[in-house]
């Protein structure tokens, strides 16, 4: 099982839909978790970062669920410039459950919003 | 302006052959990372430093080596004993550690074999 998973999609919205991810991460003991976005054949770039209390910037919207282990990042009123592949990433601490600085990226969901 | 610069862009090379790829932060951080990107995955970790003269293998690291000499600089040794090394190479760095600082990433490197 992959340490963090998610749907590649490809998701295609028309703008000013609310379209939705999820992630799965396989490691209970960890610790930070973030969203970033990294558009085509450029790098990836911090969108948020994911908080217990789940957190809102703008149009998206990040919940955690510790006890199911999923992370999930909501797109509200979808613009043609939200079109990028959308990475979850974990931060999962060692076997002592202390974090020892290496993050764990999925593969990435792809979104693209058309007219 | 701070940031993170990687060098080349793009990169061709002939099988057999050690290249080096080139990061640079200015932007004060302790610590440093290299990733691959491979088309529809996610990154991989391949070396990372916490501080200067210290480094640690990450997930990948069979077929490169790094060197951390100074605190604004993380080369990358690409060597012939990598077996696919065409990818997408990608440094990072961060104020600490990942989970209590963002990774602020480079442009990135394209490298291809021939």
């Amino acid at each position: 099982r992959k340490e963090v998973e998610q749907d590649p999609g490809p998701f295609n919205v028309p703008e000013g839909a609310t379209v939705a991810f999820n992630c799965t991460y396989s490691n209970s003991a960890s610790q930070s978790f973030f969203w970033y976005r990294q558009d085509c054949r450029k790098e990836p770039k911090l969108l948020m970062s994911v908080y217990s209390s789940g957190n809102e910037d703008g149009r998206f919207t990040a919940q955690l669920n510790r006890a199911s282990q999923y992370i999930s990042l909501l797109i509200r009123d979808s613009k043609l410039s939200d079109s990028a592949t959308y990475l979850c990433v974990v931060n999962i601490a060692n076997a002592g459950g202390t974090s020892y600085g290496k993050l764990t990226f999925g593969q990435g969901t792809i979104l693209t919003v058309h007219p | 302006d701070g940031g993170i610069t990687q060098s080349p862009k793009y990169l061709f090379r002939k099988e057999g052959q050690n290249v080096t790829l080139s990061c640079e932060q200015n932007l004060n951080h302790d610590a440093m990372y290299w990733y691959r990107q491979d088309p529809g995955q996610g990154l991989r970790l391949i070396y990372y430093s916490q501080i200067v003269n210290d480094f640690q293998k990450g997930d990948i690291a069979e077929g490169y080596s790094v060197s951390r000499e100074k605190k604004e600089s993380f080369p990358l040794t690409v060597t012939s004993a990598q077996k696919n090394p065409t990818a997408f190479y990608l440094c990072a760095s961060s104020i600490g550690l990942a989970g209590k600082g963002t990774q602020y990433f480079g442009p990135g490197t394209r490298l291809t074999v021939l």
